[in-house]
């Protein structure tokens, strides 16, 4: 299985945007790139994602590498209601299987 | 109700106790999920379900036994459990099975002592 691998935690502070970044070097072609984030004492949040190309939503931007070895989620301004831990995920179904990696994640802090 | 519930939140049982955890979901998806979260681990994917067929079974024991009766609902049968089963069990859901956004509940604390 493909495995993900993120900083174990960042910092930021309030209003300024955050890049958060994640490796995935053994990703294969059918790989989609999601990310979640998951507040205390709740189940993980759907943020994003993509396959090759570049994507925008409300909530964030996923830039992906042109090799696809990479990806980094931008939250364009960072807000209290931001700190969580995120979670980069390979997905892939196909061929009567589904394989999905959680990566251990990164744990975001906003300052005020 | 709305999106995905989940009972009971907490869940204390013995190693020789049988329990059921409950997964419902109210958005009209037909792919459902288990996952694990233990401390210090990766959330692990446990079992996926499509039209209540059971697509994954990703090498869970077989104290773990879940049962998809219909698109809706889910469940995961326990019994005789071990001590380092003790985590947070999370249901999801998405509107079809493929690398689709997933909907979570609140997950299932479960402690076996």
């Amino acid at each position: 299985d493909a495995k993900t691998t993120q900083p174990n935690s960042m910092e930021s502070n309030e209003e300024e945007p955050v890049h958060l970044p994640c490796n995935h070097s053994t990703i294969s072609g059918t790989d989609y790139i999601h990310w979640y984030r998951q507040l205390p004492s709740q189940g993980p949040e759907y943020v994003i994602h993509g396959l090759t190309s570049n994507v925008n939503n409300r909530m964030a931007s996923l830039a992906i590498a042109e090799d696809r070895k990479s990806s980094t989620l931008i939250l364009h301004r960072a807000t209290l209601r931001d700190a969580a831990v995120y979670y980069c995920i390979l997905i892939y179904s196909g061929a009567g299987s589904y394989q999905l990696t959680f990566g251990k994640g990164t744990k975001l802090s906003v300052i005020p | 109700e709305t999106g995905v519930t989940q009972t009971p939140r907490h869940l204390v049982m013995g190693m020789t106790n049988k329990k059921s955890l409950k997964c419902e979901q109210h958005l009209g998806h037909n792919a459902m999920y288990w996952y694990k979260q233990s401390a210090k681990k990766p959330l692990e994917l446990m079992f996926v379900y499509s039209l209540e067929e059971r697509v994954e079974n990703n090498s869970v024991p077989s104290r773990f036994s879940p049962e998809c009766p219909n698109s809706s609902h889910l469940f995961l049968h326990l019994h005789t459990l071990q001590p380092e089963d003790s985590a947070l069990y999370l249901c999801a859901s998405s509107p079809g099975w493929g690398p689709g956004t997933q909907y979570f509940g609140p997950g299932t604390r479960l402690t076996v002592l």
